[in-house]
């Protein structure tokens, strides 16, 4: 099983749509959590942290459930220019700092 | 702030010569750098940890002869890809941290191709 598994999608959304999606891990006593975009041939971009209590930037929001062990990103509104690979983020507790990305889930948006 | 660069984007090179790629910080000082490379379509995969002043960690599988890390001052950190094959084609990513910033900022990445 991989450390961190999402979705490849892709997930096809009408522009100014929801669309969500999940990222699991495996490791339980992982400790930070991050949503990076990445857009075709580029590198990715920090998207937003993910706190325990959720949290919300702008458009976007994150969420942590512990106890199943995923993390969620919630796209309100979509724009065309959200079309993109959504990557997940995770820091182990012991790992230096070194983080786990998931293989990232690809968003469409579509007029 | 947290900007990362990168250089060269994008080389071709012969199979069998040695590539150079440079990882700098430009706005922060970062004790730790982190190497990665991405097949197409594929997750980012770790290749090593590189802090300054030290020798880097390696992932498991990687090769430290083939892959040689530099991590010389806060602000740059160098793969060297020795003897590439056509098979270490592949877009080669750093990544940045300091103590002070939450999360990883990225380079531009470089994309290698091993005629």
């Amino acid at each position: 099983r991989k450390e961190v598994e999402q979705d490849p999608g892709p997930f096809n959304v009408p522009e100014g749509a929801t669309v969500a999606f999940n990222c699991t891990y495996s490791n339980s006593a992982s400790q930070s959590f991050f949503w990076y975009r990445q857009d075709c041939r580029k590198e990715p971009k920090l998207l937003m942290s993910v706190y325990s209590s959720g949290n919300e930037d702008g458009r976007f929001t994150a969420q942590l459930n512990r106890a199943s062990q995923y993390i969620s990103l919630l796209i309100r509104d979509s724009k065309l220019s959200d079309s993109a690979t959504y990557l997940c983020a995770v820091r182990p507790t012991d790992s230096w700092g070194k983080l786990q990305f998931g293989a990232g889930t690809q968003v469409v948006v579509t007029p | 702030g947290a900007v990362v660069s990168q250089h060269p984007s994008r080389v071709i090179c012969k199979s069998g010569t040695s590539v150079k790629i440079e990882c700098r910080s430009l706005d922060f000082q970062a004790t730790t750098m982190f190497w990665y490379r991405q097949f197409p379509k594929k997750s980012l995969m770790l290749m090593a940890t590189s802090n300054e002043g030290s020798k880097a960690t390696y992932e498991q599988g990687v090769e430290k002869d083939k892959f040689l890390i530099n991590h010389a001052s806060l602000t740059l950190s160098t793969l060297t890809v020795t003897s590439a094959h056509p098979e270490d084609s592949s877009f080669y990513i750093c990544s940045a941290r300091s103590g002070s910033i939450f999360g990883q900022f990225f380079g531009p990445g470089t994309r290698l191709t091993v005629l």
